[in-house]
């Protein structure tokens, strides 16, 4: 079993819908939780960054961690064409520094929104 | 401010030869990583770098060699090219440390198309 679990979709939705992308995780130890975007033969690029419990907002987005649950969430709300990507949850224990920062990913979830 | 830069773009290599990955960042970052990414796997850490002269295993490190002689270089080497190591190799890196936070945003390169025959 994969430490981090994400659906890979393919995800299409109408222009202007609510979307929701999800992970799953099995490590306890993961406190530091990020949503990366990529676009179509680009590499990432950090989309939201939460640390714990809680949730985060920027703008159309918002990031949710339940660590309850080992289950994290981002919203994307009015969804546009230019959101079409790959989002990939990643996630990181930090105990002392010792990680290193070292990040585990999610499959990505591949997201259309079309016109 | 390039940020971090890899060279070469697209590659196509032969069973058995050999190469070599550059990455080079600009933005003075403690930390350097190597990631592959395949279709249904999302990224998977190969080796990592925590300073200048350092390097470490990550997930899947079997068949690649790194070297870090310069803070702003990270090297990828593969020895024996195997159809296997078909991928897009991503390199990335964070202040690390010296950002006061080790988990800290990791900036990725453009990637390299790899094929191996």
């Amino acid at each position: 079993q994969k430490e981090v679990e994400q659906d890979p979709g393919p995800l299409s939705v109408p222009e202007g819908a609510i979307v929701s992308l999800n992970c799953t995780y099995s490590n306890s130890a993961f406190q530091y939780f990020m949503w990366y975007r990529q676009y179509s033969r680009k590499g990432p690029e950090l989309l939201m960054y939460t640390y714990s419990s809680g949730n985060k907002e920027d703008g159309r987005f918002t990031a949710q961690v339940d660590k309850s649950s080992k289950y994290i969430s981002l919203f994307i709300r009015d969804s546009q064409p230019s959101d079409s990507a790959t989002y990939l949850c990643a996630m990181s224990a930090d105990a002392g520094g010792t990680s290193y920062g070292k990040l585990t990913f999610g499959q990505g979830t591949i997201l259309t929104v079309h016109p | 401010n390039a940020g971090v830069t890899q060279t070469p773009k697209f590659r196509v290599l032969k069973t058995g030869q050999s190469m070599t990955l550059l990455c080079a960042q600009d933005m003075n970052h403690e930390y350097m990583y190597w990631y592959r990414q395949d279709p249904g796997m999302g990224l998977r850490l190969i080796h990592y770098s925590v300073g200048e002269g350092t390097t470490a295993k990550g997930e899947v490190p079997d068949g690649y060699n790194v070297s870090r002689l310069k803070k702003q270089n990270f090297l990828l080497g593969l020895e024996s090219a195997a159809p296997s190591q078909t991928s897009v190799y991503f390199c990335a890196s964070s202040r690390g440390l010296a950002g006061g936070l080790s988990t800290d945003t990791q900036y990725f390169g453009p990637g390299t198309r790899l094929t191996v025959l």
